[in-house]
């Protein structure tokens, strides 16, 4: 099986510009979480999805972070307008039943 | 707000010898805990978990909890060059729904 998918891998863009993260979670997990790693505050939960309904969105920094879950296959992550603060990677991870979550192999994103 | 505590390293072992691996946490309530793995420009991966006080084995790795004294621990035996990366430690969040992580640990073997 696949395992979580992240696009795309890389991103480069300007300050103000917006972007989109997508994410496509293991089959049959029904737990999406959206994770920012950086080197000063480390791996920070953002949002996190059971059934495609946001349960948790206490770690979206702001509101120009927004998050989606259209289908059990599929989550977008946007920000708008994009800030060199924003520059991270990004980690998609889904889970089925228990704790294991599996993580995507992530987007870092560089805002100039 | 939950918080988990761990010395950012880095630590330098020999190949051979022994890594310890040390976390904290600030929620006397929290139940779970786990121990991930991220080698340098990848995606963290679950190595052990341990809801348990006392000691968890799985093969070259040993958890360990003390729930009275908060802290949660990763022994590494035989360690190799290949167990050089960042180990990041985790508890749930106080709904049970997601983990909150330390800030991790880099794991140096030597050759």
């Amino acid at each position: 099986d696949a395992g979580v998918i992240q696009s795309p891998r890389h991103e480069v863009t300007e300050m103000g510009q917006e972007v989109t993260l997508r994410c496509k979670p293991i089959s049959g997990h029904n737990s999406l979480f959206w994770y920012r790693q950086t080197m000063m505050r480390g791996l920070e939960l953002l949002i996190y999805f059971n059934n495609n309904v946001p349960i948790d969105d206490s770690g979206m920094p702001e509101d120009r972070f927004s998050a989606k879950m259209p289908n059990a296959s599929f989550s977008t992550l946007k920000i708008q307008p994009s800030e060199p603060r924003d520059s991270a990677v990004y980690f998609c991870a889904s889970r089925s039943l228990g704790y294991e979550q599996y993580f995507g192999p992530g987007t870092r994103l560089t805002v100039t | 707000q939950k918080e988990v505590e761990q010395n950012s390293g880095p630590l330098s072992v020999p190949e051979g010898a022994i890594a310890s691996l040390n976390c904290t946490y600030s929620d006397r309530g929290s139940q779970s805990f786990f121990w991930y793995r991220q080698y340098s420009g990848k995606s963290p991966e679950l190595i052990m978990f341990i809801y348990s006080n006392g000691d968890k084995e799985d093969g070259r790795f040993t958890a360990q909890l003390n729930k009275a004294s908060q802290y949660v621990s990763l022994l590494i035996r035989d360690s190799q060059p290949s167990d050089s990366a960042t180990y990041l430690c985790a508890t749930s969040n106080q709904a049970g729904t997601a983990l909150i992580f330390g800030k991790g640990t880099t794991l140096s073997v030597s050759s």
